[in-house]
């Protein structure tokens, strides 16, 4: 059974830089066709698509905040942790984890975790 | 990147008839090699995460109710509800998968009449 679980700060001021990390288990990120990605979800809007992460490293980002994000992993302990730099109030979000693996069949993302809101503030 | 746009934004149907939420990409998602469409839908419940409900525009995941459908081939998609139940209520959102990034669609509002 795959789960995740996202953890970080709830409260983040402008200009700071969030790191979250997930924590997952029922997988390993050093398997073949394996990844991890991350999604947010700003209060009553859509979803936003933001990183993927796969077990060869090779890692995905969304153009608009390719410059202000890095998505690395821990293999050891079964962690990927996500940074984005400069956050604004507009950052204030649920963030997600994901399992999204590249494995036949692909399925996006098939496994989300409980999530966790951000809120940036001064 | 490739823009995913829902239609409606919203709709109401009475228990037990059907609901029909579409979806269109800026550029066909799907790939040649294998003939498969790289689109999934996922169904949002209020106040939880996002659950998998379709991928490859028409394969149901495990566990879901067989009152889910998935159509559609290239840049045209949609998702059927064949018989709405209460617990349906929720927000329905298409994503791409063919290339990143991942895009999503601004999602769908289905509700009880």
């Amino acid at each position: 059974q795959i789960t995740l679980k996202e953890s970080g700060p709830t409260l983040v001021k402008p200009t700071q830089t969030l790191t979250l990390t997930c924590t997952f288990s029922g997988f390993s990120l050093s398997s073949n066709g394996e990844g991890v990605g991350w999604i947010r979800q700003p209060p009553g809007k859509a979803l936003e698509w933001l990183a993927l992460i796969f077990w060869d490293d090779d890692k995905r980002y969304s153009p608009s905040l390719k410059s202000r994000l890095t998505i690395t992993k821990d293999t050891s302990k079964n962690q990927v942790v996500l940074t984005m730099t400069n956050m604004d109030p507009v950052d204030t979000a649920t963030y997600y984890c994901t399992h999204s693996a590249w494995i036949t069949p692909p399925k996006a993302s098939d496994i989300w975790g409980q999530g966790t809101m951000v809120t940036v503030s001064s | 990147d490739i823009v995913m746009t829902q239609s409606p934004d919203s709709l109401a149907v009475s228990l037990g008839e059907r609901a029909t939420v579409n979806c269109k990409s800026s550029q066909s998602v799907l790939y040649r090699s294998n003939n498969k469409n790289y689109l999934a839908w996922y169904q949002q419940k209020p106040g939880q995460s996002p659950k998998l409900l379709i991928y490859w525009a028409s394969t149901r995941e495990s566990g879901v109710s067989d009152r889910f459908s998935g159509s559609g081939s290239g840049t045209d998609f949609t998702l059927t509800i064949s018989s709405l139940q209460a617990e349906d209520v929720a927000v329905y959102y298409c994503q791409q998968y063919y290339g990143t990034p991942w895009t999503f669609g601004q999602g769908t509002k289905v509700e009880i009449k």
